[in-house]
C-alpha cells in the first residue's frame, strides 16, 4: 500500500516568511511523529500526535512552530518567520500506534531559508 | 530529558568484516531502543529492536545487545556486505512517542 508522504520535497523560503509542511500517514496508523534532521545530526523529535489525544509538544524548539492533525490523519508543521536555522529536513513518521512499534517514514522535506 | 551518545560517528570497514556500533543513554526509565537504516537519500528504516526486558537479539547477520545497568546498547553487523553502507541511527524511548536519536554513524563498507 502507500507509504507516508510528504509535500513539499523541497522548500526554499526567505527568512521571515510563514512556511507550512504537509505529512499523509499510512492510512489506519494512528500515531504520527515529526523529525527535524540537520545536516550531520541525528533526528530530532518535535510532536507526537496519537490518536485524539492531545499532542506531546515538548520537542518543538520555539513557539514559531506548531503542528496539528485534523482528523486523526493528514497533519501540517507550520513555521512561523522563519530563520536561517531552521533550515534542515523535516521528517514524518507514522506508526499502528500499538505499543512501541516500527515508524514509517515519510521523504521528508527539505527546507532552505535564505 | 534523555541524552543519547552514539559513536563512531564514521566506520569503514573490509567487506566481510563486522562493524560495531555503540550507543549510550543517560535515562534509566528507557525501554525501547530501535536502530534506523538510512541509506543515501532515502528515508530511515527501522532495521532492529530490543526491549528493556531483554539482553540480545539477533536477526540474521543483524545483532543488537543492550547493558541495562550500564546504560549501553550496541548494533553489531556480521558479514558486512557493500549493501550494508548507510548511516544508521540507535535511538531510545522512554514512553510511547518519545524517541530520542543519536546523531548517527556513516558505515562504508569497502569492497
Amino acid at each position: 500500500g502507500a507509504g507516508v508522504s510528504q509535500s513539499p520535497s523541497n522548500k526554499v523560503t526567505e527568512k521571515g516568511k510563514d512556511v507550512e509542511l504537509r505529512c499523509d500517514p499510512i492510512s489506519g496508523h494512528t500515531a504520527l511523529y515529526w523529525y527535524r534532521q540537520s545536516l550531520g545530526q541525528g533526528l530530532e523529535f518535535l510532536i507526537y500526535f496519537q490518536g485524539n489525544s492531545a499532542p506531546d509538544k515538548s520537542g518543538l524548539p520555539s513557539d514559531r512552530f506548531s503542528a496539528e492533525r485534523t482528523g486523526g490523519s493528514v497533519s501540517t508543521l507550520t513555521i512561523q518567520r522563519t530563520q536561517q536555522e531552521d533550515s534542515a529536513v523535516y521528517l514524518c513518521a507514522s506508526s499502528h500506534g500499538q505499543g512501541w512499534d516500527e515508524q514509517y517514514f515519510g521523504p521528508g522535506t527539505r527546507l532552505t531559508v535564505t | 530529558g534523555e541524552n543519547v551518545e552514539q559513536h563512531p560517528s564514521t566506520l569503514s570497514v573490509q567487506e566481510g568484516d563486522s562493524a560495531v556500533i555503540k550507543c549510550t543513554y543517560s535515562d534509566s526509565a528507557s525501554n525501547y531502543f530501535p536502530w534506523y537504516k538510512q541509506e543515501l537519500g532515502k528515508r530511515p528504516q527501522l532495521i532492529i529492536d530490543i526491549r528493556s526486558n531483554v539482553g540480545e537479539k539477533k536477526d540474521q547477520r543483524i545483532a543488537v545487545t543492550l547493558n541495562k545497568t550500564a546504560k549501553h546498547f550496541s548494533l553489531h553487523i556480521t558479514e558486512t556486505q557493500p549493501e550494508d553502507s548507510a548511516v544508521y541511527f540507535c535511538a531510545a524511548s522512554i514512553a510511547r512517542g518519545q524517541f530520542y536519536f543519536g546523531t548517527g554513524t556513516s558505515l562504508t563498507v569497502i569492497p
